[in-house]
């Protein structure tokens, strides 16, 4: 089974400062990492993904996250946010050997203050 | 790539109408996946797709709600007899075969039931 938390429903940050969101996760198999950003009334657009290999994955717009695996976690950082960046961000998991299905967070929405 | 395309954009209907959702996936995936969101909530999976199979199909989808691809492009997803409690986004996605290959999000189709 697999699951996604992610820490911090709302995460408020200055424009030029460091951008931190959080995500744990839980997989009984070697994981698939996603994060997805979601801006209002449209669908989801991929950021960046961890598959296998280097641990510290690129992403767009600046984005990164680093996949740990000993504290099961997939942080997405930026280091400088942009107002643009304001948005609904998600974190999900799927496993190898899974179908492809996605399980999500529960989504955590970034404000940047000007 | 044209992306994702999901008809239509908003729906209003009475309580106990039903309803059909159309989704045009990416044309070179053979996995379509429908997902529901809900206010402050991240995607729920609902049902997948491998080219005209349902493979796989979530507690969450009741009996009331049906889902086809019948030619193993285009899916439609009905919901017979709605209920207040259906209102939400309906997403879908597409991906090609493999646990690792992202998830292409369309924009959605917003439900609303009063």
């Amino acid at each position: 089974a697999q699951s996604v938390t992610q820490l911090g429903s709302h995460v408020s940050v200055s424009e030029g400062a460091l951008v931190l969101l959080r995500c744990n996760y839980s997989s009984s198999v070697p994981p698939y990492l996603f994060w997805y950003v979601q801006y209002p009334n449209q669908g989801l657009q991929l950021l960046l993904k961890y598959t296998t290999g280097a641990t510290l994955v690129k992403g767009i717009n600046g984005f990164e996250a680093e996949f740990k695996k000993s504290e099961t976690s997939f942080h997405l950082t930026k280091p400088s946010a942009h107002m643009s960046d304001a948005a609904e961000y998600f974190c999900a998991v799927s496993g190898q050997g899974s179908q492809g299905n996605l399980i999500f967070g529960k989504g955590t929405k970034l404000s940047v203050k000007p | 790539d044209t992306g994702v395309s999901q008809n239509p954009r908003h729906k209003i209907t009475k309580r106990g109408q039903n309803v059909t959702f159309r989704c045009d996936p990416i044309s070179e995936h053979n996995r379509l996946y429908w997902y529901r969101q809900t206010l402050g909530q991240g995607p729920e999976f609902l049902t997948y797709f491998q080219n005209e199979a349902q493979l796989e199909k979530s507690r969450l989808l009741s009996d009331r709600f049906s889902a086809e691809r019948p030619k193993g492009s285009f899916s439609t997803l009905e919901i017979q007899r709605t209920e207040q409690g259906d209102s939400a986004m309906y997403l879908c996605a597409s991906s090609q075969i493999g646990g690792a290959s992202p998830l292409h999000f369309g924009n959605g189709t917003r439900l609303t039931v009063t």
